[in-house]
């Protein structure tokens, strides 16, 4: 199993340019979601989706959109990207709700670079 | 609404010396409670969890105790390892339907030979 895994690793984009970060899970898992992970600011929600075709706000959804056509894939969307964009965004994936001892996986991370 | 308040780092310490990194929660209902790690260059993984009042979760030497009455959940180990540097995240679940974590900030641990 490779968990999940995201795509690109790096990236670095121009003010007002687009660009969407894929993750994938092999492990069948029903919740998905997309974080960005700020120096002192620990974890916050972009998105979340609790099965496929859904999708729902987080924290912080702002300038963001995404998707989940395929029940193992979740798309993070930047339309146009801004300077304040700039992060290491994570994205996670989990069994079946009803269970709140359940654990959230984690990919390796992509670190987006805004100009 | 939800939060987790961890303790500034950097926490240095020397090989051998005794961990602990606080964590104190609000929170509606009874959550769930984790500690999850950040190797340098990886995503995070669980490092341990407890599910209700008075649980102990242990992994790797690292044990935490769920504390209802000081909404607490510290994290701490008796013998710490160059290898245990790390960043580490304190997290809820308080059962919403979207099963979020809720995390502290973090705190960075570095550990000397």
């Amino acid at each position: 199993n490779a968990g999940v895994t995201q795509t690109p690793k790096f990236r670095v984009l121009k003010t007002g340019q687009s660009m969407t970060l894929l993750c994938a899970q092999d492990m069948n898992h029903e919740y998905m979601y997309w974080y960005r992970q700020d120096p002192g600011m620990g974890l916050r929600l972009i998105h979340y989706s609790v099965g496929e075709g859904t999708t729902a706000k987080g924290e912080v959804p702002d300038g963001y959109n995404v998707s989940r056509l395929k029940k193992q894939n979740f798309l993070l969307g930047l339309e146009s990207a801004a300077p304040s964009q700039t992060s290491v965004y994570f994205c996670a994936s989990s069994q079946l709700a009803g269970k709140q001892y359940n654990e959230q996986f984690f990919g390796p991370g992509t670190r987006l670079t805004v100009l | 609404g939800n939060s987790v308040t961890q303790m500034e780092g950097p926490v240095t310490l020397s090989e051998e010396a005794f961990l602990t990194i606080n964590c104190t929660y609000t929170a509606t209902g009874y959550p769930s409670l984790f500690w999850y790690v950040q190797y340098p260059g990886e995503g995070l993984q669980l490092l341990l969890k407890a599910t209700k009042a008075d649980d102990k979760g242990s992994n790797k030497g690292f044990e935490a105790t769920y504390r209802k009455e000081t909404t607490s959940f510290h994290l701490e180990k008796g013998s710490v390892q160059v290898s245990d540097s790390a960043v580490y995240f304190c997290a809820l679940n308080s059962g919403n339907a979207g099963n979020m974590l809720t995390f502290g900030g973090g705190t960075r641990l570095m550990v000397k030979p």
